[in-house]
């Protein structure tokens, strides 16, 4: 079964820092890995994906992640974070070849310090 | 911009009462999703439909739980008899058609559901 690991319930940097929210996957065949944020009682809002091409993904809000085929990583990353960045972060990969559902992880949250 | 829209946002109800939980997708997208979140389980897919028909519901518990999309505007999840174990947010996700550029989800704000 297709699979995402979060490692971190909880991921705290001081503004202008970088920052760098982890993401691991196990699958079969090709991944097709995302990411989401999640704000206060709002639905998740997508960031960005990873079909195929650069391994470096560039997505909404300044974030971008980097795919490692060989560790069978996925992590979110942004240069300097902004305390406007404080939510809740969800990787997600494809649950089965050829479906569009997602499989999500356990998400991490992001606090964002002044 | 064009959203998913969700009722009701909150929903109170006693155990053993029918929950009727509705979903407007996102126009000219064929494919539904329906997601519970909680603490502990974090997110969960329930259901999935395509072009409405129903895909994949195996994360439904069958005896109480039922997903339709009587049409292409609307698709309902409906609890019947509600327990206490239900109380989660439910969202629901539409996507459109194709894939590449087209591959992601749009989700609602969630219906949280609580069941006294």
């Amino acid at each position: 079964a297709q699979s995402v690991a979060q490692p971190e319930d909880q991921v705290k940097v001081a503004e202008g820092n970088p920052l760098t929210v982890k993401c691991t996957y196990s699958v079969s065949g090709n991944p097709y890995l995302f990411w989401y944020v999640q704000y206060p009682n709002r639905g998740l809002q997508f960031l960005l994906k990873y079909i195929t091409g650069d391994n470096l993904v560039k997505g909404s809000y300044g974030f971008e992640a980097e795919f490692n085929k060989s560790q069978t990583s996925f992590h979110l990353k942004k240069p300097s974070a902004l305390v406007s960045d404080s939510a809740l972060y969800f990787c997600a990969v494809r649950d089965r070849p050829g479906r569009r559902a997602l499989t999500f992880g356990s998400g991490t949250r992001l606090q964002v310090q002044p | 911009d064009a959203r998913v829209t969700q009722t009701p946002r909150h929903k109170v109800t006693e155990m053993g009462q029918e929950v009727t939980m509705r979903c407007q997708p996102i126009l000219g997208h064929n494919t539904v999703f329906w997601y519970r979140q909680t603490m502990m389980q974090g997110l969960e897919l329930l259901a999935y439909f395509r072009n409405r028909a129903p895909l994949d519901d195996s994360g439904m518990p069958k005896d109480r739980f039922s997903a339709e999309m009587p049409d292409a505007t609307l698709a309902t999840l409906k609890i019947q008899p509600s327990e206490p174990r239900d109380s989660a947010v439910y969202f629901c996700a539409s996507g459109p058609l194709g894939s590449g550029v087209n591959e992601k989800l749009f989700f609602g704000s969630g219906t949280q559901l609580s069941v006294l």
